[in-house]
């Protein structure tokens, strides 16, 4: 079963706006991690963004926010004010700590357009 | 610091022939791992090494082996190469207590024909 969603395969934005990349899991576990790396045209992995499934407070990282909704199990990615140098693949990813593995989805294009 | 180095960057192989990717950090980080990415399919955790002198498989192991040789340095081994396995190749290191945040190297992109 794919233990991480990402339904949009591809996301236009115009500069200076807000997008919400989408990303729900599944998982039977209590306690686990969720995050969100970044892959530029050159390829590397960025890591962004982390939640932890006991933390009260969504994460932030600068224009990065996580909007956990633990009841939904979504994950989404919140960038504010896009900037060119945000078009990227982004990835949503999941750690639990029963199986000791991560699992990624199959990712989202991000595209902001000036 | 370099962060995680790879080697080589490109490689190509004929079904069977066996081949070494190599990965290095030198951030004194516990946890390594090796990933593969296919179009459309993120990254898939191969092996993963917790810490010096341990491994573990992750999500598709098959055809594949692992060393951990030291602290800075995990290996990846294709015993034989099969056209499946035609990919691009991260290796990823990571504090053992924050998973989550690993320190990718710039991939290895393999074809196998």
């Amino acid at each position: 079963a794919q233990k991480i969603t990402q339904t949009q395969p591809g996301m236009f934005v115009q500069e200076k706006e807000a997008v919400t990349l989408d990303c729900t899991y599944d998982t039977s576990d209590q306690s686990y991690g969720l995050f969100w790396y970044k892959q530029p045209s050159s390829g590397e992995m960025i890591f962004l963004i982390y939640q932890g499934s006991y933390d009260e407070q969504n994460a932030t990282e600068g224009r990065y926010s996580l909007n956990f909704q633990k009841a939904r199990k979504s994950a989404n990615l919140v960038i504010s004010a896009s900037q060119l140098g945000d078009s990227a693949m982004y990835f949503c990813a999941m750690r639990e700590p029963t199986y000791n593995d991560m699992r990624f989805g199959a990712g989202t294009r991000l595209t902001v357009k000036p | 610091n370099a962060g995680v180095t790879q080697t080589p960057k490109f490689q190509v192989l004929k079904t069977g022939q066996s081949m070494t990717l190599q990965c290095a950090q030198d951030m004194n980080h516990n946890s390594m791992y090796w990933y593969r990415q296919d179009p459309g399919m993120g990254l898939r955790l191969i092996y993963y090494s917790a810490s010096e002198g341990t491994t573990d498989k992750g999500e598709v192991p098959n055809g594949y082996n692992v060393s951990r040789l030291n602290k800075r340095e995990f290996s990846l081994r294709l015993e034989s190469a099969a056209p499946s396995q035609t990919s691009v190749y991260f290796c990823a290191s990571s504090e053992a207590n924050r998973a989550y945040e690993q320190y990718f190297g710039p991939g290895t992109r393999l074809t196998v024909t």
